[in-house]
């Protein structure tokens, strides 16, 4: 099946600096990526879709300027937390779909990221 | 703006009962539904897709349905295990973006 990574899996970042999470898709070509952020016991929340080589689009209430995603390549997105503070601290999902109809989604596992 | 919801919140049943989750939307215009379960601390894990064309999908002991037109999905859950303990998540694919419910956390007590 579509296999879709993260790296890394695990950072912690002081406060005030910037951080990149890479999502790949490992056997197919992502024309669409999506960024998820989950709080601890809360659902999904939709942060941004990136299709590529377009700019990303945002959900309202996320700060463009601060979570910079880039769509490169058809295998590549990558999220930067900049100038991150704890309040970012959280769990990253992305996934990934060829963007026809009845294409699942698949994610990938996840970054935790917690800012001191 | 497509909703999803799930009842119940959480769910604690005995080994080897049988279960029954439930998805609801309010955008019957779906492309496809996914259920994943989701271990804490970690990614989602699909576990059936349902494309807007089918009633029903089943793996192992899990059975997903979808009622397209009144805009929910169950997904049965034969003779539980402890290991099936985490958090289920329901996603509708709505145009190229899928909308999450807010998950069942089921427990089963061994």
């Amino acid at each position: 099946g579509a296999v879709v990574s993260q790296h890394p899996s695990w950072v912690i970042c002081k406060s005030g600096t910037s951080v990149k999470i890479e999502c790949r898709s490992l056997d197919f070509q992502a024309t669409t990526m999506f960024w998820y952020r989950q709080f601890p016991k809360q659902s999904l929340m939709l942060m941004a879709t990136s299709n590529e080589g377009s700019k990303a689009t945002y959900e309202q209430g996320v700060e463009k300027d601060k979570f910079l995603i880039n769509h490169a390549s058809l295998t590549l997105s990558t999220l930067t937390v900049t100038s991150a503070h704890p309040e970012d601290s959280s769990f990253y999902i992305c996934s990934a779909t060829t963007g026809t109809s009845g294409y699942g989604e698949y994610f990938g596992p996840g970054t935790r990221l917690t800012v001191t | 703006k497509q909703e999803v919801t799930q009842i119940p919140a959480a769910l604690s049943v005995p080994e080897g009962e049988n279960l029954v989750l439930n998805c609801s939307f309010t955008d019957s215009a779906i492309y496809n539904l996914q259920w994943f379960r989701q271990d804490p601390g970690k990614g989602l894990t699909s576990l059936l897709l349902i494309q807007s064309s089918q009633r029903e999908q089943t793996s192992g002991r899990l059975n997903a349905s979808l009622d397209k037109s009144s805009g929910r999905s169950t997904l049965y859950i034969a003779a539980s295990q402890p290991g099936d303990s985490a958090t289920y998540l329901c996603a509708v694919r709505t145009g190229n973006q899928f909308y999450f419910g807010t998950g069942t956390s089921l427990t089963v007590i061994p």
